[in-house]
């Protein structure tokens, strides 16, 4: 099942809000990812956190991971039309030596009202 | 340009036919992947391949198959007994073990 849990699923926001995107994990994850997909797009990588407590700033995103390695947010201040999409996490769960897979959560989608 | 290719675009098929979607790198990348995407599901992981000549089942790999003869190349075969294969189809590698995924830009498979 699921292991990676994003909330919200939806969120609209007015241009000019800000907007958050939260994602558990049941169990410690080694790393966390996040990507934006475009509509009609593919996603793609913005960021990986690895420690814990570790806060990454690109412009106006501000990316988190916790302290116990097990949550993770993704913050933008003053949204644009720009920013519309589905942010997804990704949390990598085997510690397994030589493997590596990915947990996605079910992403959040974004839309931005001009 | 260095990239993942993914082909075709859009695919449709009849129930009972397998389909094989085409993914290739040039960014000379060791581990391919590939998921599945449906509205409201996120990315579930259906095979992965670290190395060539090797590959992992993934948590959805029943009715799919797959190869990795070379490096450039592993492609996804969508065979019959995959139930409900209408779906987006996105194909990824990646650099190095802690690294991110780079996506091909998919391929959006309808069963009519």
């Amino acid at each position: 099942g699921q292991q990676v849990m994003q909330i919200p699923q939806y969120q609209h926001v007015q241009e000019g809000e800000d907007f958050t995107t939260y994602c558990n994990s049941s169990t410690t994850l080694s790393n966390i990812q996040w990507y934006k997909q475009r509509p009609g797009g593919h996603p793609v990588f913005l960021i990986q956190l690895v420690k814990s407590g570790e806060v990454k700033k690109q412009k106006r995103l501000t990316f988190q991971f916790g302290e116990a390695k097990k949550n993770s947010s993704l913050h933008i201040t003053a949204t644009q039309t720009t920013d519309v999409g589905t942010y997804f996490c990704a949390g990598r769960l085997s510690l397994m030596a030589g493997s590596y897979q990915l947990t996605f959560g079910k992403g959040t989608k974004l839309s931005v009202i001009p | 340009d260095g990239g993942i290719t993914q082909s075709p675009k859009y695919l449709f098929r009849k129930e009972g036919q397998n389909v094989t979607l085409s993914c290739e790198q040039n960014l000379n990348h060791d581990a391919m992947y590939w998921y599945r995407q449906d509205p409201g599901q996120g990315l579930r992981l259906i095979y992965y391949s670290q190395i060539v000549n090797d590959f992992q089942k993934g948590d959805i790999a029943e009715g799919y198959s797959v190869s990795r003869e070379k490096k450039e190349s592993f492609p996804l075969t969508v065979t019959s007994a995959q139930k409900n294969p209408t779906a987006f189809y996105l194909c990824a590698s990646r650099p190095r073990e802690h690294g991110e995924l780079f996506f091909g830009e998919g391929s959006r498979l309808t069963v009519l």
